[in-house]
């Protein structure tokens, strides 16, 4: 099946200092994944949808600037958390999107999720 | 109103018993739904997806789709301890799957 590898898997930093987390596609191509935050107690909110070869597009009112998504190939999607802050403390987690030829449909394969602290 | 909505719980339930999950979504072009259940700390596991009205059958699990309602549920049969975690309802809304708030479930031995 489809796997999707994310890295780190936590992650401490300092505030005002950036933090790069990747996700990988590992047996299949995604030409589209998408970037999820998840505060305690509360569900996945959708940041960004990422799209191979062309900038992504972000949900109202995510940050663009702050929340740099590069999509340079069909197998890996980074975010940067530029300049973060105590409140960018969050589970991060990323998803890619394949065509399931089993159900004729899009199937969408998370990765393990990067708990960011920032301190 | 939220595209995605579900009860948020908890719903307790005891061992052996059925658990019963619902969820509405806005969008009536949506064409597939999918359930995920998610353990505090981890990342959502898929359940089951489910794309035509009607019933889905996986061991255990029965996801129900009424696309005229804008209804998707969950049964859980036979509910067992290990079961406890949060079910999260996902919808494909023109292409990017938005959740629900999520349903904690807790079953008790």
């Amino acid at each position: 099946g489809a796997v999707v590898s994310q890295h780190p898997s936590w992650v401490i930093c300092k505030s005002g200092t950036s933090v790069k987390i990747e996700c990988r596609s590992l047996d299949f191509q995604a030409t589209t994944m998408f970037w999820y935050r998840q505060f305690p107690k509360q569900s996945l909110m959708l940041m960004a949808t990422s799209n191979e070869g062309s900038k992504a597009t972000y949900e109202q009112g995510v940050e663009k600037d702050k929340f740099l998504i590069n999509h340079a190939s069909l197998t890996l999607s980074t975010l940067t958390v530029t300049s973060a802050h105590p409140e960018d403390s969050s589970f991060y987690i990323c998803s890619a999107r394949d065509f399931t030829s089993q159900t004729g449909g899009w199937g969408y394969t998370f990765g393990s999720g990067t708990r960011l602290t920032v301190v | 109103q939220k595209e995605v909505e579900q009860n948020s719980g908890p719903l307790s339930v005891p061992e052996g018993a059925i658990a019963s999950l619902n969820c509405t979504y806005s969008d009536r072009v949506s064409q597939s739904f999918f359930w995920y259940r998610q353990y505090s700390g981890k990342s959502p596991e898929l359940i089951m997806s489910i794309y035509s009205n009607g019933d889905k059958e996986d061991g255990r699990f029965t996801a129900q789709l009424n696309k005229a309602s804008q209804y998707v549920s969950l049964l859980i049969r036979d509910s067992q301890p290990s079961d406890s975690a949060t079910y999260l309802c996902a919808v494909n809304i023109r292409g990017k799957l938005i959740f629900g708030q999520g349903t904690e479930l807790s079953v008790k031995p």
